[in-house]
């Protein structure tokens, strides 16, 4: 298994500014993962990101709005940019585990509130 | 990505059996069924897959039909803190790497009684 941290736990924001979102990883990992999960909502993937390379957004997501960082294997950052109180949400982070494991790790989320 | 349907919501009493239905009517040859659970204030957490054959491990069990249309998630004894969001999802991998991204449907919510 894989333990993830992510900094920080929460935060509260003004609209209008950025916020990076850290995500740390206790073991060498290709893929990373971030979702967002809205109030009372499901999880919805914004991208996947592979070290060494450029992230893949999903549908709806875009790099200047949440750019993303993969510097080595355990470490990864999202930034949700020029925040309005609809970017309100959870923000995880997920790795997949060794292979043939076959399941994904998540870590515990950022609560982000933006007034 | 092929479709699960769940019910909004179940409710169970504690260490009696719970059965946790997934209708997945449009799964493919190569797709496997996980199931992921979410506790209050956390990130989700893998319970069990399959493919075709019936599974267990210490947490659950995974029953899959025979056209694989449909699973059922079995807590044999459900306790307080399975109380979660219950998650059923079909994943595609992508050759022979484990590549294959998780689409997280609504999921279904379990309140377990005293």
């Amino acid at each position: 298994s894989a333990v993830i941290s992510q900094k920080p736990s929460r935060d509260i924001c003004q609209r209008g500014t950025s916020l990076t979102i850290q995500c740390q990883v206790d073991s060498q990992v290709t893929m990373m993962f971030w979702y967002r999960q809205q109030p009372g909502q499901s999880l919805t993937l914004i991208a996947t990101a592979n070290q060494g390379s450029e992230a893949t957004y999903e549908s709806g997501f875009v790099i200047d709005k949440f750019p993303i960082s993969r510097p080595n294997l355990t470490f990864s950052t999202l930034t949700v940019s020029n925040m309005s109180p609809e970017d309100s949400s959870i923000y995880l982070c997920s790795v997949e585990g060794d292979a043939g494991v076959y399941t994904q790790y998540f870590g515990p989320g950022t609560r982000l509130t933006v007034l | 990505d092929a479709k699960t349907t769940q019910p909004n919501s179940m409710e169970s009493n504690e260490e009696e059996p719970v059965h946790l239905p997934c209708n997945h009517s449009t799964i493919s040859g190569t797709d496997y069924i996980h199931w992921y659970r979410q506790l209050p204030s956390q990130g989700p957490e893998y319970v069990i897959h399959g493919l075709t054959s019936n599974v267990n491990n210490r947490m659950a069990s995974l029953a899959i039909a025979e056209d694989r249309k449909s699973s059922t998630l079995i807590l044999h004894r459900a306790t307080l803190r399975d109380a979660a969001v219950y998650y059923c999802i079909l994943r595609s991998w992508a050759g022979g790497t484990s590549y294959g991204k998780l689409t997280f449907g609504q999921g279904t919510i379990l309140t377990v009684h005293p």
